[in-house]
């Protein structure tokens, strides 16, 4: 089966400057993460789905990070305006049900801010 | 909030050599345990996980043993090669199923 896919790969764009991210997961996977991972740092949950409701975007900065999943399939992230701590990986992440199951990543676009 | 906490990196090993990886968690009721792995380059993987106290998960040679009374999770490896050389993450998924990671531990391995 065909597995997340995430684009673009790599991203730079001057600060204050927006960038969204794009990412298909797994088909018929119900639910959908985004995460930022900082340079040596873990992956830090930014916002959880549920088909296309929000479970969880408690660490989501919505002063300037913004999400959505239409239609419970793909999902895009958005940031505007962009600042220079902004620069990490982002993950995209879906799994199979609501249950403690393991979740599938996306190869991640790495996004520089200068 | 439910938490992992794991051993700080790097580790430097030579091939062989016998690897553990601690990991420790914090969490209200009864979550999944997972050890992810990132190769150079490469996106974040499934290595083993475990759904309840005693499970052993196992991958690739390596193994971990969900551990209830010490809130454990400690991935451990009888012989690493050189392939091994990779950043490990310790992972749990909470009853309200937030996947939370911990830091990553950067492990090289030397021929």
């Amino acid at each position: 089966e065909a597995g997340v896919a995430q684009s673009p790969r790599y991203k730079i764009i001057e600060k204050r400057q927006s960038v969204a991210f794009w990412c298909n997961p797994i088909s018929g996977h119900a639910t959908l993460y985004w995460y930022q991972q900082i340079l040596g740092q873990g992956p830090k949950l930014l916002i959880q789905f549920q088909n296309n409701g929000v479970v969880d975007d408690s660490q989501l900065p919505k002063d300037r990070f913004s999400a959505e999943r239409l239609k419970g399939v793909d999902s895009t992230l958005k940031i505007q305006p962009a600042k220079l701590e902004d620069s990490a990986v982002y993950l995209c992440a879906s799994s199979a049900r609501t249950g403690k199951a393991e979740a599938f990543f996306g190869q991640g676009t790495r996004l520089t801010v200068v | 909030g439910d938490s992992v906490t794991q051993m700080e990196g790097p580790v430097t090993l030579s091939e062989e050599a016998f690897l553990t990886i601690n990991c420790t968690y914090t969490a209200t009721g009864y979550p999944s345990l997972f050890w992810y792995v990132q190769y150079p380059g490469e996106g974040l993987q499934l290595l083993l996980k475990a759904t309840k106290a005693d499970d052993k998960g196992s991958n690739k040679g390596f193994e971990a043993t969900y551990r209830k009374e010490t809130t454990s999770f400690h991935l451990e490896k009888g012989s690493v090669q050189v392939s091994d050389s990779a950043v490990y993450f310790c992972a749990l998924c909470s009853n309200d199923y937030k996947l939370s990671f911990g830091a990553g531990t950067t492990v090289t391995v030397r021929a």
